[in-house]
């Protein structure tokens, strides 16, 4: 079964430093996500591409954040510099079509980022 | 705004008795609903999706959620707790935002006691 693949599986840096995660979606999935959970929370849309085209990044701190997704394929979001509030897992995840209302979503595994 | 509210944030249950997760919508719109499970340090795992064809929806594992417009609710059901069933739920919403947006309700951890 395919699967979306995310790495590293879990990052420590300090504060002040760059750190970047990366995500494969599945085979033919137009649209990727990253998301950003804090524990105890839900997840939370940072920035969601279709294809290679940004269609929703209004809840990504962009003096910080950054995320592209060059060839349509496969996806890379970076943070510098990261501060101790930055601690979450990300999570990505893709989908066939975002247009759909009902169209699935499948995760990643997530990267569990600890700040120190 | 178009959101969902899930009721408690751990439930406690024994084996084998009934699993009853609580979630309640706002929207002015008919929802597009879903339930996602996530087990420790893993992604989330889609349970079932509401898509207005049926008010009850059968998902994965024996869960099932009944939607009722009345009283805005998409709760979260399994006649049978089992140990494997002790996780963290979510429900969510998509709104239409140009394409079809996610909203998370903040979750509920299930416990499963032996």
């Amino acid at each position: 079964e395919a699967e979306v693949a995310q790495s590293p599986r879990y990052k420590i840096t300090e504060k002040s430093q760059a750190v970047a995660f990366w995500c494969d979606p599945i085979s033919g999935h137009a649209t990727l996500y990253w998301y950003r959970q804090i524990l105890g929370q839900g997840p939370e849309l940072l920035v969601q591409f279709q294809d290679e085209s940004v269609v929703d990044d209004s809840q990504l701190p962009k003096d910080r954040f950054s995320a592209e997704r060059l060839k349509g394929v496969d996806s890379t979001l970076k943070i510098q510099p990261a501060e101790l509030g930055d601690s979450a897992m990300y999570l990505c995840a893709s989908s066939f079509f975002s247009g759909i209302a009902t169209d699935t979503q499948y995760f990643g595994p997530g990267t569990r980022l600890t700040v120190l | 705004a178009q959101s969902v509210t899930q009721l408690g944030s751990h439930v406690s249950v024994s084996e084998g008795a009934l699993v009853l997760l609580r979630c309640n919508y706002s929207s002015s719109v008919p929802p597009y609903l879903f339930w996602y499970v996530q087990y420790p340090n893993q992604g989330l795992q889609l349970l079932l999706k509401y898509t207005s064809a049926a008010t009850l929806v059968k998902g994965i594992n024996g869960f099932e959620a009944e939607f009722k417009k009345s009283e805005t609710s998409f709760h979260l059901t399994k006649p049978s707790a089992h140990m494997s069933d002790a996780a963290e739920y979510f429900c969510a919403v998509r709104i239409n935002t140009g394409g079809f947006k996610t909203i998370f309700g903040a979750g509920t951890r299930l416990f499963v006691k032996a």
